[in-house]
Formats: structure tokens, C-alpha cells, sequence
């Protein structure tokens, strides 16, 4: 199926180094979100893309986060000087965008799990 | 702030009826959503309301009351695959970002 896919699946880096988290959204979805979960929580959302563009990223914790979506498509979340505070499952989810029940469905992909040492 | 109250735990038996309640205060809001997700796995949708309403789908259904900022999901016939979080979250900013509540683990026991 073409459901949202995220690699890696498992992360482990060093304090102090640089992660890169793929999404791959749902083909012709136009928003993509990304989200972080830690265990026993809800997710907590991080940035809000509408096509190539961020439309909103309050919720990066910091300028250590970065993403970018160039294509309109696949996006990157970019971690900088990992903090062992930033150990997480990193969760992506892709929506056709739009009013209503089928716009505001995202469909989540399986997330990354990231560990700092 | 933005905040969401879900309670923690819940427990039923199979073949009975449970309600989640989630309470929500938020600087704006477009719409209440509920996710499902099993341990390990990634959420799933279950229903939106934009509305005031109930929204049925199936077994599950879905309840908004805007004035109250107060929704509930109500999960009917319970399974013991049914076991599992259940997540509210709030469309907010302008329809710009989603926030999520704590969550509601729910264990169906035989």
C-alpha cells in the first residue's frame, strides 16, 4: 500500500551529532506534519507544512530543528547537536488538507525511534 | 495556553459501552479529531467534528459541543481489540497546527 513511510525506523547517535529524519507522505497530499512522541504521551507537534512551504513552526523546540519539504513532497527534519532530551519517536503525517472530516484526516506514518547516547 | 484534559485509564469488558471525555482549552479552534493507536504502533483516525453534533461511524461515535469546549468518543461493543490510546486533538491556530491531548488507555477485559 502507499501509506506514509519514515526512515529510518531506529536511530541511535552520540550526543552532540547531526540526525536526519525522511518522511515520504501519502502521493498528493499537500500538508505534512511532523510530530514528536514520548512514551506515555500524546504527540506533540513540531512543524506544519502546506505544500513547500512551512506554514507553521511553533512548535520546532528550538533552532537546533530544522525541516524543509523543497518538493512538495518528501520532507527532512533536521536535528542539530542532538540533546539526550531529544530521544523520542519522531512521527510524520501526511493529509489531503481541505475543509471536513476527509481534509483533516492525516494518515501517520510508523515514526522513527530516536536515541542520544 | 493550549491545554486538553483526557482521563488517564479506563477499563470495560468486552460487549460493553465506554465514553472518553476530553475537555479542551485552546486559543482557537477549527475542529476535535479522535486517533486511535496500539502499543508500538502508529495513531489512526477515527473522526473529526467540526460541528456540534454527534458523528456516527459504525462502532465508534463522536460528540462536540463547542460552548462547552467538551467532547466525548463513545465506543460501543466493545472487542478486546479495542485495547488501545485514544487520543483527542484540536485543530487550533488557524487551522494551522493540530494539539494533541495526554491521552486515554483503555483496557477491555473478557
Amino acid at each position: 500500500g502507499a501509506g506514509v513511510s519514515q526512515t529510518p525506523s531506529n536511530k541511535v547517535t552520540e550526543k552532540g551529532k547531526y540526525v536526519e529524519l525522511r518522511c515520504d507522505p501519502i502521493s498528493g497530499h499537500t500538508a505534512l506534519y511532523w510530530y514528536r512522541q514520548s512514551l506515555g504521551q500524546g504527540p506533540e507537534f513540531l512543524i506544519y507544512f502546506q505544500g513547500t512551504g512551512a506554514a507553521d513552526d511553533s512548535g520546532l523546540p528550538n533552532d537546533r530543528f530544522f525541516a524543509v519539504r523543497p518538493e512538495g513532497s518528501v520532507s527532512t527534519l533536521k536535528i542539530q547537536r542532538t540533546e539526550r532530551g531529544d530521544s523520542a519517536v519522531y512521527l510524520c503525517a501526511s493529509s489531503p488538507g481541505g475543509a471536513g472530516s476527509a481534509g483533516n484526516e492525516q494518515f501517520f506514518g510508523p515514526g522513527t525511534r530516536l536515541t542520544v547516547l | 495556553g493550549q491545554s486538553l484534559e483526557q482521563p488517564s485509564e479506563v477499563t470495560a469488558v468486552e460487549g460493553a459501552i465506554v465514553q472518553i471525555n476530553c475537555t479542551y482549552q485552546t486559543s482557537g479552534f477549527y475542529g476535535l479529531s479522535w486517533y486511535q493507536q496500539h502499543d508500538g504502533g502508529a495513531p489512526t483516525f477515527l473522526s473529526y467534528n467540526a460541528l456540534d453534533g454527534l458523528e456516527e461511524t459504525g462502532r465508534f461515535s463522536s460528540f462536540l459541543s463547542r460552548s462547552d469546549s467538551y467532547g466525548y468518543l463513545l465506543l460501543q461493543e466493545l472487542q478486546m481489540k479495542d485495547s488501545a490510546s485514544y487520543f483527542c486533538a484540536v485543530r487550533d491556530n488557524y487551522g494551522q497546527n493540530f494539539v494533541f491531548g495526554p491521552g486515554t488507555r483503555l483496557s477491555v477485559l473478557p
